[in-house]
């Protein structure tokens, strides 16, 4: 099946810092989604991509779907304190069946 | 509108015991799945319900997971005998519509110790 890989695996940045994080695969996606969960809950969508090249923002968030659907990034600008948790980047493929998640991203920001 | 709501949220076993879990979804929503999330790992679909029939289990480890959705509403997952290895958060979510683009909203896990 398809491998997602998401690097990197974790971060310590400063408050005020940006972010990038990214998710490349083995095979194509037609879906790429990001989500970010926090201790002792479920995972949350953050953004949702749908089109090979498309760029979206979602208030400080910023996530692309790469040209050759097999990569996707998500950066957070000006990081505060409560974006700290583990991102987690998705894929489906052309079936829209299940989707793969990546192992993700903990995300730590020192105030 | 209420989440996706699981029960129970902690659950501590012996292994070879049986264990359930229970997930209600969004009211409405007619696709429910249950993923399995490894310590330090990403979710890992184990089976898919549209309404109360299975759409994918591909991934589920038949030999001791068993799942249900008899009504096409709430749904128990089940696991005999369990292992050490099953320790794991048990995740439900539910979305409106199968595959497309619709948000899968996920409920806030069963945490499972195998012992």
């Amino acid at each position: 099946g398809q491998q997602l890989n998401q690097s990197p695996q974790s971060m310590f940045i400063q408050e005020g810092e940006d972010v990038s994080m990214n998710c490349t695969s083995s095979s194509i996606f037609n879906t790429w989604l990001w989500y970010k969960q926090d201790p002792g809950e479920g995972p949350v969508l953050l953004i949702a991509l749908y089109k090979a090249g498309e760029l979206t923002s979602n208030g400080r968030l910023t996530a692309q779907f790469g040209i050759t659907r097999k990569d996707s990034f998500l950066n957070i600008s000006a990081s505060i304190p409560s974006d700290v948790g583990i991102y987690f980047c998705a894929g489906q493929d052309s079936t829209l069946r299940d989707m793969r998640f990546g192992a993700g991203t903990r995300l730590t920001v020192k105030p | 509108e209420a989440g996706v709501a699981q029960s129970p949220r902690y659950k501590i076993i012996e292994k070879r015991q049986s264990v359930a879990f229970w997930c209600n979804p969004i009211s409405g929503h007619a696709t429910l799945y249950w993923y399995q999330q490894i310590l330090g790992q990403g979710p890992k679909l184990l089976i898919q319900f549209q309404n109360n029939g299975v759409v994918d289990d591909s991934q589920l480890p038949k030999d001791r997971f068993s799942a249900e959705r008899l009504k096409g509403v709430d749904s128990t997952l089940k696991i005999q005998p369990a292992k050490l290895e099953d320790s794991a958060v048990y995740l439900c979510a539910s979305s409106s519509v199968w595959g497309g683009d619709n948000e899968q909203f996920f409920g806030p896990g069963t945490r499972l110790t195998v012992l």
